[in-house]
């Protein structure tokens, strides 16, 4: 069983709508959490990181991390073509010696239609 | 200017060749990483250093190797290509300093690299 957990989707939703995107995890050690956007074609971005659990937003940006349940989500508020992407979770330890690690989800594939 | 460079964005070589895939890095960080993407595979970790003195191996380094010529550049090599290294191939950096301890790390624009 892999440490991340993402469904890959594809997701395809209209514009305007609420989207939801999720990672579970499975090692409670992780303690910063981010979400990367990759277009086709592009390296990942970094679109949002939180430590621990709480939320935190960003414009029509949420990012939610619930470490009791080893959930993380990502909220977009009305969504638009051009969030058309896929969506990458990541997280790492809080330790030094690994040189923090980065454990990617396989990303989830999102399509905004006009 | 990009901060993250990465040459060749695209490469096409047969089975057995050398290849080197180069990375530099303006953003002025002292880690840098390898990795590469396959579809339904996610990203996985192949090499990563710390500093100019650091190499580590990561999830996938069989087949690989890497030098870190000086803080701003990475490199990554296949001694003989074969068809199972045909992936997209990325150079990230990330910052010690930074004062999170995150390990946000700083995506290139990725190298294609197609095996045949």
């Amino acid at each position: 069983q892999k440490e991340v957990e993402q469904d890959p989707g594809p997701l395809s939703v209209p514009e305007g709508a609420i989207v939801s995107l999720n990672c579970t995890y499975s090692n409670s050690a992780f303690q910063y959490f981010m979400w990367y956007r990759q277009y086709s074609r592009k390296g990942p971005e970094l679109l949002m990181y939180t430590y621990s659990s709480g939320n935190k937003e960003d414009g029509r940006f949420t990012a939610q991390v619930d470490k009791s349940s080893k959930y993380i989500s990502l909220f977009i508020r009305d969504s638009q073509p051009s969030d058309s992407a896929t969506y990458l979770c990541a997280m790492s330890k809080s330790n030094s010696n690994s040189g923090y690690a980065l454990n990617f989800g396989k990303g989830t594939s999102l399509l905004v239609t006009p | 200017d990009a901060d993250v460079t990465q040459t060749p964005r695209n490469r096409i070589t047969k089975t057995g060749k050398r290849i080197m895939l180069e990375c530099s890095q303006t953003k002025g960080h002292d880690r840098m990483y390898w990795y590469r993407q396959d579809p339904g595979l996610g990203l996985r970790l192949i090499y990563y250093s710390f500093d100019v003195k650091d190499i580590n191996k990561g999830e996938i380094s069989d087949g690989y190797s890497v030098s870190r010529q000086a803080q701003a550049k990475f490199s990554l090599s296949l001694e003989s290509a074969i068809p199972n290294q045909t992936a997209l191939y990325f150079c990230a950096t990330s910052d010690l300093f930074r004062g999170r301890g995150s390990n946000e790390q700083f995506f290139g624009p990725g190298t294609r690299l197609t095996v045949l």
